[in-house]
């Protein structure tokens, strides 16, 4: 079985400052990995994801995240916010194959302008 | 380019009533995943379908039931409803032929039960 943790519920930020989300995952086997965004009121829109090769991903709208398997971490970056990346994020796994997403509890990121 | 549809996207019903939401995966697409997203909580895996067959279960009340058809298109059927069974229910679907095995979801159906 796998789990997901993000360590952090909200995540207060100023307008263009960087940002980090963390989250830390535990599985028996090899994963893959996601981050997917929730606007209000909307659907789960993908950011980026792992699945194998270079460690460090590219998403849209600017964000990266960093696959750490020593660490099981993926943390999720932006060198620079906007008030439009006000959101929801979570952090997902999946086993090999088309198999489930199992979520994190979700990271609120605020823009504070 | 063409998305998951869900329908309908607001459904209000009482206790102790019945609930069928729809969901038509992305053309060629051959699994459909089932969520449950409640108030202020992440997604909750419920059930998913490959090529038309029950491929996992997870948390589904057996009140629940679910099925795809031959057109790929899955429903969600919900009896006996309860106030706890108010939430955002997301359908997302999947290619097993495409090696990223990335699930695009639909825009949910909120499911109000009073």
């Amino acid at each position: 079985a796998q789990s997901v943790t993000q360590l952090d519920s909200q995540v207060p930020v100023f307008e263009e400052a960087p940002v980090e989300l963390r989250c830390n995952y535990s599985s028996s086997v090899s994963v893959y990995l996601f981050w997917y965004v929730q606007y209000p009121n909307q659907g789960l829109q993908l950011l980026l994801k792992y699945l194998s090769g270079s460690t460090l991903v590219k998403g849209i709208n600017g964000f990266e995240a960093e696959f750490n398997k020593s660490q099981t971490s993926f943390h999720l970056r932006k060198p620079s916010v906007h008030i439009s990346d006000t959101a929801e994020y979570f952090c997902a796994v999946s086993g090999f194959g088309n198999e489930k997403l199992t979520f994190g509890t979700g990271t609120r990121l605020t823009i504070i302008p | 380019a063409a998305g998951v549809i869900q329908s309908p996207r607001h459904l209000i019903k009482e206790k102790r009533e019945t609930a069928t939401l729809k969901c038509y995966p992305i053309p060629r697409h051959d699994t459909v995943y089932w969520y449950q997203q409640g108030p202020g909580q992440d997604p909750q895996f419920l059930i998913s379908f490959y090529e038309k067959m029950q491929s996992d279960k997870g948390s589904i009340p057996d009140r629940f039931s679910a099925q795809q058809f031959s057109d790929y298109h899955s429903e969600l059927n919900m009896s006996s409803l309860e106030l706890g069974d108010s939430a955002l229910y997301f359908c997302a679907s999947s290619s097993s032929h495409r090696v990223t095995y990335e699930q695009y979801f639909g825009p949910g159906t909120r499911l109000t039960v009073t």
